[in-house]
Formats: C-alpha cells, sequence, structure tokens
C-alpha cells in the first residue's frame, strides 16, 4: 500500500456519461497530481493541484476537470465521455515539489462501451 | 517541450545476464525518476535522482544520472525472473514545474 488511495478501481460506463474518481494523498502530502496512461497516449499530466490551488495543467480535455479539497483530498471529473477516454487514471502525490519524488495510487481503470 | 526517450523499448534477457536501459531527455533538468510498473498495476518508485553524477542502487539494479549529457541509465545486474516488469523514466523541470513527463517505458522480460 503505498499511502495514495484511489477509488474506485475499476469504472465501467457509457458514451456520454459523467463519472468521479477520487484520490486521497498520503498522509502529509500537500500535492496532488493526475495521470492517464493508455496505450496509444502512454502516461501523460493531467493537472496538478496544491494545498487547493490548481498549479500546473497539462493536455486535459475541457470534458475534464479536477479540485482538491480542504482535507486535500482530489476528485477528477470525466464528463460527455467518448470510447477513447478508456484509460487507467493514477493520482500520484507529493510532500513538497517532488523532491522526494512521486508516490502514485493503484489507479482507477476506466471502459467507456 | 519536454521530450523523454528510452530505449530500448522491449529487452528480452537472460536470467544472470546484464543490461542496461537508457532515458534521454530533450531539457535542462536535474530531476529523474526511475519507476517499475507490472502490468495493470501501480506505478512503483524505484530511484530519485536530483543532481548530475547521482549515482543509486537497490539490489540488482543501479541508477545513474548525467545532466549535461541528458542521459540517464538503468543497470541491472544478474537478472531474475522477479524483475520482469515495464520500466519507466520521467523528468521534471524544476521548483514550480513538478509534473512529470514520461518516457515510453522499456518492456524487460526475463528469460529463464
Amino acid at each position: 500500500d503505498s499511502g495514495v488511495t484511489q477509488t474506485p478501481k475499476h469504472l465501467i460506463t457509457a458514451t456520454g456519461q459523467r463519472v468521479t474518481l477520487r484520490c486521497s494523498p498520503r498522509s502529509g502530502d500537500l500535492s496532488v497530481y493526475w495521470y492517464q496512461q493508455s496505450l496509444d497516449q502512454g502516461l501523460q499530466f493531467l493537472i496538478q493541484y496544491y494545498n487547493g490551488e490548481e498549479r500546473a495543467k497539462g493536455n486535459i480535455l475541457e470534458r475534464f476537470s479536477a479540485q482538491q479539497f480542504p482535507d486535500l483530498h482530489s476528485e477528477l471529473n470525466l464528463s460527455s465521455l467518448e470510447l477513447g477516454d478508456s484509460a487507467l487514471y493514477f493520482c500520484a502525490s507529493s510532500v513538497d515539489r517532488g523532491q522526494y519524488g512521486y508516490t502514485f495510487g493503484s489507479g482507477t481503470r476506466l471502459t467507456v462501451v | 517541450e519536454l521530450k523523454v526517450e528510452q530505449n530500448p523499448l522491449f529487452l528480452s534477457m537472460q536470467e544472470g545476464k546484464n543490461y542496461t536501459i537508457y532515458c534521454n531527455y530533450s531539457t535542462t533538468s536535474d530531476r529523474l525518476y526511475w519507476y517499475r510498473q507490472d502490468p495493470g498495476k501501480s506505478l512503483e518508485s524505484l530511484f530519485v535522482l536530483l543532481s548530475n553524477g547521482a549515482v543509486k542502487q537497490e539490489g540488482r539494479l543501479m541508477a545513474s544520472l548525467d545532466t549535461k549529457a541528458r542521459l540517464s541509465t538503468l543497470h541491472i545486474t544478474a537478472a531474475v525472473h522477479d524483475l520482469s516488469a515495464t520500466y519507466f523514466c520521467a523528468v521534471d523541470m524544476n521548483f514550480g514545474n513538478e509534473k512529470l513527463t514520461f518516457g515510453t517505458g522499456t518492456r524487460l522480460t526475463i528469460i529463464p
């Protein structure tokens, strides 16, 4: 157990639907990062939050949004889902600025049918 | 835009042999990370390299970083079957820009 908790582990949903993925960072970590892993795109950075505020954005689609709450857990919302959104979504956390590395959760496997 | 390249993409090696995975990146950075991923599983942190010349070893794996050459290597000594996995290197730029850019991964298969 890495200390980063992601739920649910698996999600199957239909095109056009909306889902929410949840992440609880390791105790004491202020930064949360979301990544998408797919066969064609590899591992791609989506977005980072630090202590409740958005810090960096990657190639995140407009249909996707995220937030970090006062208790530091984060949610990634994916809407108007398409088949191509099927992927593994990882959350990672770090103490501060990555100098001790980034710890990844076990991921949520999203399948859009 | 930062690009990270790994080679080889696929590596099949016999138990007991030595081999090296290479990771090149395109923009100056002194922060490089190695991860291991088993199929369908999470990313397990192996090494954090934060300065030029950094060398770290854990068991049969050793990683090094040459920031001038923008190159990191992951060396496998006397491979065993348990090391079969996909290995990723990742780079982040600097303080205030900590998003990781990953390489394509090297799928390592150790053959008995």
